[in-house]
């Protein structure tokens, strides 16, 4: 069973410009999170979508958005780059939300330099 | 709101020993899980272990095995025997009835 795929694996763009994330998550699953993480703040929660609804929100600005498909793929996107948003983003899916008695599963991230 | 603190920013043990990684964390929440997950250089984050908070019988994996102290919520991970393929991130994470939260990890080296 394939993992969870995220693309691209590294990505380059200059502040102002705007950048979308792509992840597949395991066949099955229904649930996908979304995780920032930097050397400073450590792993912060994004969003949480199920069944194409936003279930869950971090504390992060509106320039942070995100969707989920019909298949369960989802995208998030960040607009109005800044400085301050490099970082490894982490995709993890599971077959369905809640405390944990289905967990997480990571993809390998997508790596997003601001220059 | 959940807190996860993980106070030792940095481990370094031989191989084939066995070394304990501290974890506690505070919530309010009765049903939740504990988990620890390993992020190799590689940076794909690996489910090592999990624990249901209304278990009493502490998790094990192999080599792996958690101390659940519910009481004083502490939630740590012993790893056996370890090997050099246990050099990695580790980071431990509550799960209530919301998201994921995290601790700010333990840099585990095994020197051979």
């Amino acid at each position: 069973k394939a993992g969870v795929t995220q693309t691209p694996r590294y990505l380059i763009k200059t502040r102002g410009q705007q950048v979308t994330l792509s992840c597949s998550p395991i066949s099955g699953h229904r649930s996908v999170s979304w995780y920032q993480q930097t050397p400073g703040q450590g792993l912060q929660f994004l969003f949480e979508y199920f069944s194409e609804t936003q279930r869950n929100k971090g504390n992060f600005p509106g320039r942070f958005s995100g969707r989920q498909f019909s298949n369960s793929r989802s995208e998030m996107n960040v607009s109005t780059l800044e400085l301050g948003d490099s970082a490894l983003y982490l995709c993890a899916s599971s077959l369905s939300p809640g405390p944990g008695d289905q967990p997480q599963h990571f993809g390998d991230g997508t790596r997003l330099s601001i220059l | 709101a959940q807190t996860v603190t993980q106070s030792q920013p940095e481990m370094s043990v031989q191989e084939a020993e066995t070394v304990t990684l501290s974890c506690t964390y505070d919530t309010s929440e009765s049903n939740y899980y504990l988990f620890w997950y390993k992020q190799p250089p590689s940076r794909q984050m690996i489910l090592v272990i999990r624990q249901e908070a209304y278990k009493q019988q502490n998790a094990t994996e192999n080599r792996f095995s958690v101390n659940f102290q519910k009481a004083a919520k502490s939630f740590s991970l012993k790893i056996s025997d370890s090997q050099l393929g246990d050099t990695a991130m580790y980071f431990c994470a509550f799960q209530g009835a919301q998201k994921l939260v995290f601790g700010q990890g333990t840099r585990l080296t095994i020197n051979p």
